[in-house]
């Protein structure tokens, strides 16, 4: 079956530096992957989608990359900042017309001044 | 504008009870979802819808699990009998067509405490 698969250890980093968060898959070639950012006690949010024919995708201080061969996404975001303190999910758009996701277990983040 | 919304935020119910959870997503969405949420973890499918119709329920645990979608705009999820395994953040999504790879809108999701 599908599986998606993200570092469950939270990541702990300085201000200012880049976090790198890791996406990893099985069984499956998708043809769009996705990044939500998850407050505690709230809904995802949306921030990226990158297609497979896409190596990279940037946002302002986020970046993300899709290797159709290594099956992963990287995730990264620059010149980090306490706000961005958080829960990253990457997700699976499923194959078919329903467009479900399929989500990591999500990494936690947190960003100490 | 209005996101989705969902209601309640908070339900303890006893093993054994009926409950159910309401999803208002933004208007015009034709595509509505319901994930389940459980301590860290990610979303978990359950159902989406495509209008009025359940196009895909495939992510329903079991029979005692049932949502509708009567006039394509709110949907309420139902679960019968619930047993303490169900306890978790049920999470309702919408976008504006149905399929496709186009982002996903999520509610606040609904805290189910089954005792």
């Amino acid at each position: 079956s599908q599986k998606i698969e993200q570092n469950s250890e939270a990541l702990n980093i300085q201000e200012g530096k880049t976090a790198t968060l890791t996406c990893n898959y099985t069984n499956y070639s998708p043809a769009y992957l996705q990044w939500y950012r998850q407050d505690p006690g709230r809904g995802p949010v949306f921030l990226l989608l990158i297609r497979e024919n896409e190596k990279e995708k940037r946002k302002e201080r986020l970046k993300v990359t899709f290797d159709t061969t290594l099956k992963q996404s990287l995730f990264h975001i620059t010149a980090s900042q306490p706000a961005d303190s958080a829960t990253y999910l990457c997700a699976l758009v499923s194959s078919g017309n329903t467009g479900k996701l399929i989500f990591g277990q999500g990494t936690t983040l947190q960003v100490k001044p | 504008g209005a996101g989705v919304s969902q209601t309640p935020s908070n339900k303890v119910t006893e093993k054994g009870k009926y409950v159910e959870l309401r999803c208002d997503p933004i208007s015009g969405h034709t595509a509505l979802y319901w994930y389940r949420q459980s301590l860290g973890q990610g979303p978990e499918f359950l159902i989406y819808f495509q209008g009025t119709g359940a196009a895909d329920d495939s992510g329903l645990p079991n029979d005692r699990f049932f949502a509708v979608r009567p006039e394509g705009s709110v949907s309420t999820l139902k679960i019968q009998r619930t047993e303490r395994g169900d306890s978790a953040v049920y999470l309702c999504a919408s976008k504006t067509e149905a399929g496709g790879y186009n982002e996903q809108f999520f509610g606040p999701g609904t805290r189910l405490t089954v005792l």
